[in-house]
């Protein structure tokens, strides 16, 4: 079953807008999420995370808000540039799984000049 | 250090081989992570060690799916009789345990497994 949901499969954005990629999870025990960015042939790379104790982490052009009571989580990257093109992975966790992450199935970010 | 190293990249194998990937951490890390990515999902958790110890296999998808990390370093996933099934990208990450909130897990290039 898939407890972390990603709904848009792609997302198309003019450079220098702002991105908002959306994520959905079911499991109330989760307790830590993250988001990874993944170009082709590569591994996903570390972008921003956040603990259920907050509701608003920053870093740089990426943000990251989290809604514990419609366990929904988003992403906003501004301004989007071109290189930012990729595919985004919500992904989360809880403390008893050994933070082992559960992933969703992507949403791949088109940024057009 | 360059960050998780992975070997080999590619592997084409004929159904009912074992294959054999390797996996280097980050040194500094603990835990390490196998992960198994198919077309057009996310990665899907396989199993983990702390140290040389394996605290969770359960999701391992088969007893043909086996890993180690003998001497709490470096790990091997090996798959037993392969499937056509099993063709996907196989990804390994590490943390240190006090570093995840901060800076996630690192994963590797991962190795991608074709059986035919």
């Amino acid at each position: 079953d898939q407890q972390v949901k990603q709904n848009s499969p792609s997302l198309s954005v003019q450079e220098g807008r702002i991105s908002i990629l959306n994520c959905d999870y079911t499991n109330s025990m989760f307790d830590y999420f993250l988001w990874y960015k993944k170009y082709p042939a590569e591994g996903p790379t570390f972008l921003i995370s956040i603990s259920s104790i907050k509701d608003k982490n920053e870093d740089g052009r990426f943000t990251v808000f989290l809604n514990k009571s419609a366990k929904h989580l988003s992403l906003h990257i501004v301004p989007s540039q071109p290189g930012d093109s990729a595919v985004y992975f919500c992904a989360a966790s809880d403390l008893n799984s050994g933070y082992a992450l559960n992933f969703g199935k992507g949403t791949s970010l088109l940024v057009t000049p | 250090d360059t960050g998780v190293s992975q070997n080999p990249r590619h592997k084409i194998t004929k159904r009912g081989q074992n294959v054999t990937f390797r996996c280097d951490p980050i040194s500094e890390h603990n835990r390490l992570y196998w992960y198994r990515q198919t077309l057009g999902q996310g990665p899907e958790f396989l199993t983990y060690f702390q140290n040389e110890a394996q605290l969770e296999k359960s999701r391992l998808l088969s007893d043909r799916f086996s890993a180690e990390r003998p001497k709490g370093s470096f790990s091997t996933l090996e798959i037993q009789r392969t499937e056509q099934g099993d063709s996907a990208m196989y990804l390994c990450a590490s943390s240190s345990g006090n570093g995840i909130l901060n800076y996630g897990y690192t994963f590797g290039s991962g190795t991608r497994l074709t059986v035919v």
